[in-house]
C-alpha cells in the first residue's frame, strides 16, 4: 500500500443495520491515524484520532481498531440511524512527513 | 468561538485571474493546510505550514501559493485561475497532525 485506500466506496444499509468500513495505509513511518465523518454541505468533523498499534476507540455506536503492523483500521457502526448518513474519511500521518493524507472516503447512506 | 474561519463563501473568476483565500483560525494551532475537494478524490493536500514562516508543498500545489507570516493566518493565492481549479477548498488547522484537525466551512470557487 503507498497511498491511503478506503473500501467500500459507498454503502447502503437499512435503519438498525450494524456496518463496518475498513482503511488501509502504509504500514511504514505510522504515526497517526484520523477518522473523521463529513456531511452534506457541512466541514468534515473528527471521530477518532489513534496512534498505538491495537488501539480502540469508540464514540456512542461508532468505534474504531487499529492494526498499525498491518497497516489497517476498521470503523463500526452499531444499529445505523439515518443520522449517521455521511462520508467517513480516513487520514494517515507517518513520521518522515508533516502531512495528513486523506483518502478517497466511503459514503454511508442509512434508509429508514 | 470562532474556530476556522475562511472567507469568501463563494467565489467565481474568470479564467487568467489571480484571487486570495483567507483563512484564520483563534486556537493557536501550529499547523494549518489547505486542501481541496473534487467528486471521487476526497481531500487532496495542497500546501501545509507547521507554523509561523514555514510552508511546504502538498500532493497538488501546482498554481497555488500560500505564506504564513503570523500563527493565525494562512492565505491561499490562486496566481492565474484555470477551469481546472474549480473546486470546494477548505482549510484546517491543528496542534499537530497527531491531533485532530478543524476544518474551515469551505470555499466553493468556480473559474469560467
Amino acid at each position: 500500500i503507498l497511498n491511503v485506500e478506503q473500501s467500500p466506496q459507498s454503502l447502503h444499509v437499512q435503519e438498525g443495520d450494524s456496518t463496518n468500513f475498513t482503511c488501509s495505509f502504509p504500514s511504514s513511518n505510522f504515526y497517526a491515524l484520523h477518522w473523521y465523518r463529513w456531511e452534506t454541505a457541512k466541514s468534515p468533523e473528527a471521530l477518532f484520532v489513534m496512534t498505538l498499534n491495537g488501539d480502540e476507540k469508540k464514540k456512542g455506536r461508532i468505534s474504531a481498531t487499529l492494526n498499525t503492523k498491518e497497516g489497517y483500521s476498521y470503523l463500526y457502526i452499531k444499529g445505523s440511524q439515518p443520522e449517521d448518513s455521511a462520508t467517513y474519511l480516513c487520514a494517515d500521518y507517518r513520521d518522515n512527513t508533516d502531512k495528513l493524507i486523506f483518502g478517497t472516503g466511503t459514503r454511508l447512506q442509512v434508509f429508514p | 468561538n470562532a474556530g476556522v474561519t475562511q472567507t469568501p463563501k463563494f467565489q467565481v473568476l474568470k479564467t487568467g485571474q489571480s484571487m486570495t483565500l483567507q483563512c484564520a483560525q483563534d486556537m493557536n494551532h501550529e499547523y494549518m493546510s489547505w486542501y481541496r475537494q473534487d467528486p471521487g478524490m476526497g481531500l487532496r493536500l495542497i500546501h501545509y505550514s507547521v507554523g509561523a514562516g514555514i510552508t511546504d508543498q502538498g500532493e497538488v500545489p501546482n498554481g497555488y501559493n500560500v505564506s504564513r507570516s503570523t500563527t493565525e493566518d494562512f492565505p491561499l493565492r490562486l496566481l492565474s485561475a484555470a477551469p481546472s481549479q474549480t473546486s470546494v477548498y477548505f482549510c484546517a488547522s491543528s496542534y499537530s497532525n497527531a491531533r485532530e484537525a478543524f476544518f474551515g466551512q469551505g470555499t466553493r470557487l468556480t473559474v469560467v
